[in-house]
């Protein structure tokens, strides 16, 4: 059964450092998104692309914050100047055009 | 008040259980529904979805009631390995198509042996 993947399944970097978060989307998904979970919080949306665009995006994905999908499979988070409190799981959904999305098993991000 | 609102637990039930989860949610406008689980540490899993009425797949049944903007997942016969967190998660309205999620803080359920 196709699947997301996410790499690496951990980054640890320090504080102010550029780091870029990588998925694989489902190959005949269309749209693709970002969400992250801060230990012991909920799921919280960050981001939405389709058709090679920014869809969506929250009061969280800042201009510290961007993404690419830079061929036909890859799809990445790039966080410009890593905070603190950016530490959190990072996780890559994708769905086709029915509603139902599937998620990687993300990227756990720890800033020192 | 709360998008998604769920309550946290924990719920420890004995295996062969049946437990009930409740939620509601704030927007009315919004029009998809799903129920993910979460393991420690692990992404949301698709759990299934709740459209119209709601729908059964196998011990669990999932219900809607729009009007009181009310959903539930009820697990029959519940197994040692039905332990996890159940998300509430709703499909919030947006322009266009790309639908964003918004979770609910989960239901903690553990299954005693």
């Amino acid at each position: 059964e196709p699947e997301v993947t996410q790499t690496p399944s951990h980054q640890v970097t320090q504080m102010g450092q550029e780091v870029i978060l990588r998925c694989v989307p489902i190959s005949n998904h269309l749209y693709f998104y970002w969400y992250r979970q801060i230990l012991g919080q909920k799921v919280e949306f960050l981001v939405s692309f389709y058709n090679n665009e920014i869809s969506e995006k929250s009061e969280i994905f800042d201009d510290q914050f961007s993404v690419e999908r830079p061929d036909g499979s890859n799809f990445t988070l790039k966080i410009r100047s890593t905070k603190l409190e950016d530490s959190a799981m990072y996780f890559c959904a994708s769905r086709t055009g029915r509603q139902e999305q599937y998620f990687g098993p993300g990227t756990r991000l720890t800033v020192t | 008040r709360k998008e998604v609102e769920q309550d946290p637990g924990p719920f420890n039930v004995p295996e062969g259980a049946t437990v009930a989860f409740n939620c509601t949610y704030s927007n009315s406008a919004s029009q998809s529904f799903f129920w993910y689980r979460q393991d420690c540490r692990k992404e949301p899993k698709l759990l299934m979805s709740v459209y119209s009425s709601g729908n059964e797949d196998g011990r669990f049944t999932a219900q809607l009631n729009r009007a009181s903007q009310y959903i539930s997942l009820l697990i029959r016969d519940s197994k040692l390995s039905d332990s996890a967190t159940y998300l509430c998660v709703v499909n919030k309205p947006a322009r266009g198509s790309a639908r964003q999620l918004t979770f609910g803080s989960g239901t903690q359920l553990t299954v005693l042996p």
